[in-house]
């Protein structure tokens, strides 16, 4: 088993649609990341969470420290909004980030 | 533009060779991380350095080994070069190496092994 689990694996959604991609680790950690990869391969840092809920434009991002679990939403999904989203945590024993598999993510207009 | 600046874009060797990847950290930055992604493995921790000192060592092969130099810019060098060493060679900068920060990643450097 995985120490940072991410669901669904592929998910394709129709614009405007509000989508949601679940990441479960099983770790103790000290912060969890959210990065987007585009489709060349550049990766972005989206959100840092060590606790409650996060807001950046279209973008939310909770997390639930005791259920180790979470959330990243889109709302008002769009076609470039299509990448890979990857949940990552660092664990409280260091300063490694341990990557979950991504959820690669496709809008259709 | 994340500030943070990979050279090569793309390399292209053979089997057995010896390259050297550059990442110069986003200005202010003092901590520098290495990450391989590679088809069956996904992201994968390297190293991380600190103002010129090894901080954390993740899944590194003997064959690679890096280092950050004064100006806090970071090499990553990869020897005896296996196929299975192609990859997407990410290079990462923060603030400082406590949790609270967020790393920003650079374009990467894409590594054909033929």
């Amino acid at each position: 088993k995985n120490e940072v689990e991410q669901s669904p694996q592929n998910l394709t959604a129709q614009e405007g649609e509000f989508i949601t991609i679940n990441c479960s680790y099983s770790v103790g950690i000290s912060a969890l990341h959210w990065l987007q990869q585009h489709p060349g391969g550049g990766i972005v840092s989206l959100f840092m969470l060590s606790s409650g809920k996060k807001k950046h434009g279209r973008l939310i991002a909770t997390i639930n420290i005791q259920e180790k679990h979470s959330s990243l939403h889109i709302t008002a999904s769009h076609p470039r909004d299509s990448a890979v989203y990857i949940c990552a945590v660092r664990e409280t024993s260091g300063s490694r980030l341990t990557f979950g598999e991504g959820t690669q993510l496709t809008v259709n207009p | 533009d994340s500030g943070v600046t990979q050279t090569p874009k793309h390399l292209i060797t053979a089997t057995g060779q010896r390259v050297t990847l550059r990442c110069s950290p986003r200005s202010g930055d003092l901590s520098v991380y290495w990450y391989q992604q590679s088809l069956d493995q996904g992201l994968q921790f390297l190293i991380q350095y600190y103002n010129g000192e090894e901080r954390a060592k993740g899944n590194i092969l003997e064959r690679f080994s890096a280092q950050q130099f004064p100006d806090l810019h970071s090499e990553l060098n990869l020897s005896s070069l296996e196929l299975g060493d192609s990859a997407l060679y990410f290079c990462a900068s923060s603030v400082s190496g406590v949790a609270k920060n967020i790393q920003y990643f650079g374009a990467g450097t894409r590594l054909s092994v033929l």
